[in-house]
Formats: C-alpha cells, structure tokens, sequence
C-alpha cells in the first residue's frame, strides 16, 4: 500500500506571497492531519479534516488554512507568507483519530525569504 | 492545556547499550500515547501506540509503557544499534482525539 504523499517537497517563497501545499493520504484513510515543524516550536498542529469536515484547529493566525476533497486528499493553503512560516510542514493520515496510528508523509519543506 | 515533555534532549551512548527515553504529559484524560522516530530532514515513522487502557507495548527491541495516573511514558531500546540513532518523539492525542501534541523529542546517537 503506497504511504502518505506530499507535493511539492520544497517551495521556496518571498514574503508576501501565499503557497498550497498538497496531501494525498494513504488508500482508505479518512482522516488528514497537518503538522507545522521548526526547531523552535517543535510540532504543532495545524488541523484535522474528516470526511471534508474540519473538526478542530490548533492555534494558528487565520492565514493558515486547509481543505479536503472527496477523495480525501487535502491541501493547506498559508496566504501573505511571512519568514517565521518557513518550517517542514507534515501531513498525517489514518483511520478514525484517536484510536489509530497516524502516518506521516515526508513533509514539504518551505523557506520564505 | 496539555503538554507533554521529554528528557533528555540528547543522548549519545555506545553500540550494544540498552537505554530508556521518558516522556511526560500534564493531563492524563488521553486517547492514546504514540511514539515516533524521525531521521534528519525526515517524515515521522510511528514505532509504537499504547491506547489508553494500555500499559505496554512491544515491537522487537523496542518496549514502550504508560502509566496515566503519573503521566509518563518510557520508551526502552534493547541492544541499542547505529541504525538506531535519530530523534524520538512522544506525542499523545488530545481530548478531541484528532490532534497530537508532541514533546520536543530526544536526540538519540549511536556509536559503533
């Protein structure tokens, strides 16, 4: 069964601009997560989709925002970039949350410059 | 809210040696505790899941334990390898059940 897939794997991006990022989950999973990783903060989450549905947020400005399709693939957008939003940006997936495994795709790593 | 940490940050030990990471949560109404290894530049490979009704967990050389009431977690690596070495996170997932919080992780190296 193929893994989690993210494109692109590295974006590089001038401040002010807005950027999509793409996740398609692994054959089954309803659930996508996605996961904003710096050396400073560490992980965080960024939010949750199941079924098209949002069902929660972590704490991040209303810049940041996702979607999910029918097919379950789903994409975060992060719009007026900023050069604290250079991270490696992590999509998981799995079954029901919260009983499940999550599994991670390889990340896209985005640099604002 | 609920945070979860992790000591050491960093840890360097010989081949062969068996060794224990901790991990430590503030709220213990958790739906399950994960632990993951990521290598540099890397996505997350989960290596173990201990639901909350869980005490333990075993794959190989690796056993995982939780004990909510004190809220922690270890993660123990027999005969630890080179191939071993990467960062270990631990995260637990949130009340909703749909997010995980995850400590800073420990960065394990191995020398052969």
């Amino acid at each position: 069964k193929a893994g989690v897939t993210q494109t692109p794997r590295y974006l590089i991006k001038t401040r002010g601009q807005q950027v999509t990022l793409s996740c398609s989950p692994i054959s089954g999973h309803r659930s996508v997560s996605w996961y904003q990783q710096t050396p400073g903060q560490g992980l965080q989450f960024l939010f949750e989709y199941f079924s098209e549905t949002q069902r929660n947020k972590g704490n991040f400005p209303g810049r940041f925002s996702g979607r999910q399709f029918s097919n379950s693939r789903s994409e975060m957008n992060v719009s007026t970039l900023e050069l604290g939003d250079s991270a490696l940006y992590l999509c998981a997936s799995s079954l029901p949350v919260g009983q499940e495994t999550q599994y991670f795709g390889p990340g896209t790593r985005l640099l604002v410059l | 809210k609920q945070e979860v940490t992790q000591i050491p940050a960093a840890l360097s030990v010989p081949e062969g040696e068996n060794l224990v990471l901790n991990c430590s949560f503030t709220d213990s109404a958790i739906y399950n505790l994960q632990w993951f290894r990521q290598d540099p530049g890397k996505g997350l490979t989960s290596l173990l899941l201990i639901q909350s009704s869980q005490r333990e967990q075993t794959s190989g050389r690796l056993n995982a334990s939780l004990d909510k009431s004190s809220g922690r977690s270890t993660l123990y690596i027999a005969a630890s390898q080179p191939g071993d070495s990467a960062t270990y996170l631990c995260a637990v997932t949130d009340q909703a059940g749909t997010a995980l919080i995850f400590g800073k992780g420990t960065t394990l190296s191995v020398s052969s």
